[in-house]
Parts: C-alpha cells; structure tokens; sequence
C-alpha cells in the first residue's frame, strides 16, 4: 500500500465537516475508492469513482477526484459519532486489473 | 448464510506450525482476494485468484500458499507460521461483470496470533 498515502489520523467536531485526503501515483488508474472500517469488522465500501469525473455526491457524501495532482479526496458532512472508523482510500491501476492498492488508512475520531 | 464468511474469526498458534485460513463465498464472483492488515501498512495483497484453478501472487506472498479448486472457496495456508504473520486477514471478492463488477466485498476478517 505505499504507493496510496493518507493521514494515519483526523479529529473532528460532531455536527462538523470532516474531509480525509488520499494520494495516489498511478495516472491511469480507473476507480477510485473509498472504504470504512468499524472497529472489529471488514471494510465496507462507501463509495466509488470512476477517473473520468471530477466529482461525485452521495448523501453525506462527497468525493473530489483531482487527476492532475492525483489527490482524491472524502467529505463527509455533519460528521456523527457513527462516522468514527478507519477510511481507506484505494485504487483500480487500469481495466482487466481487478487488484485494488489501498491506502493506509485514515481514522477517524469524533469530538462530541 | 448468503455473502462471504471467513473462520476462524480468532487463532492462536506457535511459530513453526501450519494454519489455514477458510473463506467461502455465496455469490459465485470470479475473483477473490486475500489481504493482510498491519499497522502502518493499510491493507497488502497476499494472492488473488481469477477463477477456479487460477492464483497468482500479490504484493507479499512469501510463506503463503493458497488453492481454489472450487469457485465459492479460497483457503490460505501458512505451510510454517511465524512472528512475523500475526496479522488480521481479510478475503474479498469481485464479480468479473454486472452489478458487482468493481467492487470489491470483503468478510470480517480472521484474527491470526502466532506465538
């Protein structure tokens, strides 16, 4: 997972934004992903990205994909006690690749 | 139970001994996949498996050994476990098209301390 690089760690307010930055190095990667983990238990997507949008929007959720700088990035808002995980950001390198690098993960603390 | 199980979820074992690690899946996806998670390393790719009989290596396979003989299963053996290999490891799996086509679902992980 070198080559995906994320904060170990973030703090934030409850009620607050919280935004968790990933970097990734391959330029043709297909997918991008975003992964949660809750303590104990496997790692849940919450959503992708395809490499040619800039952005997508889930809900809470919101995904910024900077190709030029190969920075993706995870808003999620109103940030609530039950977003304390581990997020991971991964990449799909290109098609008929089905392996995903993952990031080294990101956790996520809530500060009521 | 319908999705992806993996057992033991727990597993104590000494240095030298061999251990394998089940994971069966319900869906019928082409591909499965075996990660390691340690600290500072996110997640690794150990081996990953393209269909029944085809296995190829990820990132650190050495002192792994796995098998797919049929589609739903993939173990993952440590043939000799050592210090080193007290991990958490997580199998996964992707449908090769459809819905499930890039999205990688993963089990809740199996526990391994090796003594």
């Amino acid at each position: 997972g070198e080559d995906v690089e994320q904060s170990l760690f973030l703090s934030v307010r409850e009620g607050d934004s919280s935004v968790i930055n990933c970097t990734y190095t391959d330029s043709s990667s297909t997918y991008l992903y975003w992964y949660k983990q809750e303590p104990g238990a496997g790692l849940q997507l919450l959503t992708y990205i395809f490499s040619n949008m800039d952005m997508k929007q889930d809900q809470r959720l919101t995904v910024l994909l900077n190709k030029k700088d190969k920075h993706l990035s995870l808003r999620i808002a109103d940030t609530q006690t039950g977003d304390s995980a581990i997020y991971f950001c991964a990449e799909r390198r290109d098609f008929g690749n089905e392996k995903l690098t993952f990031g080294t993960g990101t956790r996520l603390t809530i500060i009521p | 139970d319908a999705g992806i199980t993996q057992s033991p979820r727990y597993k104590i074992t000494e240095t030298g001994r061999q251990v394998t690690l089940m994971c069966h899946q319900t869906w019928s996806h082409s591909y499965m996949f075996w990660y390691r998670q340690d600290l500072g390393h996110g997640l690794r790719l150990i081996y990953y498996s393209a269909a029944a009989d085809i296995t190829d290596k990820g990132e650190v396979p050495d002192g792994y050994v796995v098998s797919r003989s049929k589609t739903e299963n993939f173990p993952l053996t440590l043939e000799s476990a050592t210090r080193s290999q007290t991990s958490v490891y997580f199998c996964a799996s992707m449908d090769a098209g459809g819905a499930g086509a890039n999205v990688l679902t993963f089990g809740a992980g199996s526990r391994l301390t090796v003594l």
